[in-house]
């Protein structure tokens, strides 16, 4: 399975937007980039995804790299709500295990 | 909207006993997980089903078995409960037709005593 990396803990504040780091560098042509989001006592939440070209939804953004070898989650415009893990998974098949790796835990100051 | 219920919220159950944790998803999804979850250790995968009564092993089985008898159900079964069995049980479900996206019950929280 093609991993992913991303940094422990980022910290931003509110109203500010953040950029979410991931990379993965042996990711190959066919693999999804997702993006889940855990919010403290539930379980994680899809946030987005995409396969080439950058993506939008009313969450959030994602860009990904030309090479794909990397991408990043863009909250616009953080608020307290956001607080969560930030996990970044890539996707080939339905038949793929799930693994998840320890996410990016993110903090918001009021 | 796909929705993944988890039977109980939060269960007490005594070393020894055999524990039912019980998943339900209402959108004909083939794949079915069931994941544990602890401090410092994230996401672990028990296991996985395909379809009905398949079952395949992920990273931590060992004390766990399962059961798929009908597509929407996906039961995780600790024959004989143990305390470091105590955790967050997630089950999830994915959809294939909206590039693989995964859908979490909202967990169950098990503590034997």
């Amino acid at each position: 399975d093609a991993k992913t990396t991303q940094p422990n803990s980022m910290e931003s504040n509110e109203e500010e937007p953040v950029h979410l780091p991931c990379n993965h560098s042996t990711i190959s042509g066919t693999d999804y980039i997702h993006w889940y989001r855990q919010l403290p006592s539930q379980g994680p939440e899809y946030v987005i995804h995409g396969l080439t070209s950058n993506v939008n939804n009313r969450m959030a953004s994602l860009a990904i790299a030309e090479d794909r070898k990397s991408s990043t989650l863009i909250l616009h415009r953080a608020t307290l709500r956001d607080a969560a893990v930030y996990y970044c998974i890539l996707r080939k098949t339905s038949y793929d295990k799930v693994i998840f790796g320890p996410g990016t835990s993110l903090s918001v100051i009021p | 909207d796909v929705k993944v219920t988890q039977s109980s919220r939060y269960l007490v159950k005594r070393t020894g006993e055999k524990v039912f944790l019980e998943c339900v998803q209402d959108m004909d999804h083939e794949n079915m997980f069931w994941y544990r979850q602890d401090p410092g250790l994230g996401l672990r995968l028990i296991y996985f089903s395909y379809d009905v009564k398949m079952k395949e092993k992920g990273d931590i089985p060992e004390g766990y078995s399962v059961s798929r008898e009908k597509k929407e159900r996906f039961s995780l079964i600790l024959e004989s409960a143990s305390t470091n069995q105590t955790s967050m049980y997630l089950c999830a479900t994915l959809s294939s037709s909206s590039g693989n996206t995964i859908y979490f019950g909202e967990g169950s929280w098990l503590t034997v005593v």
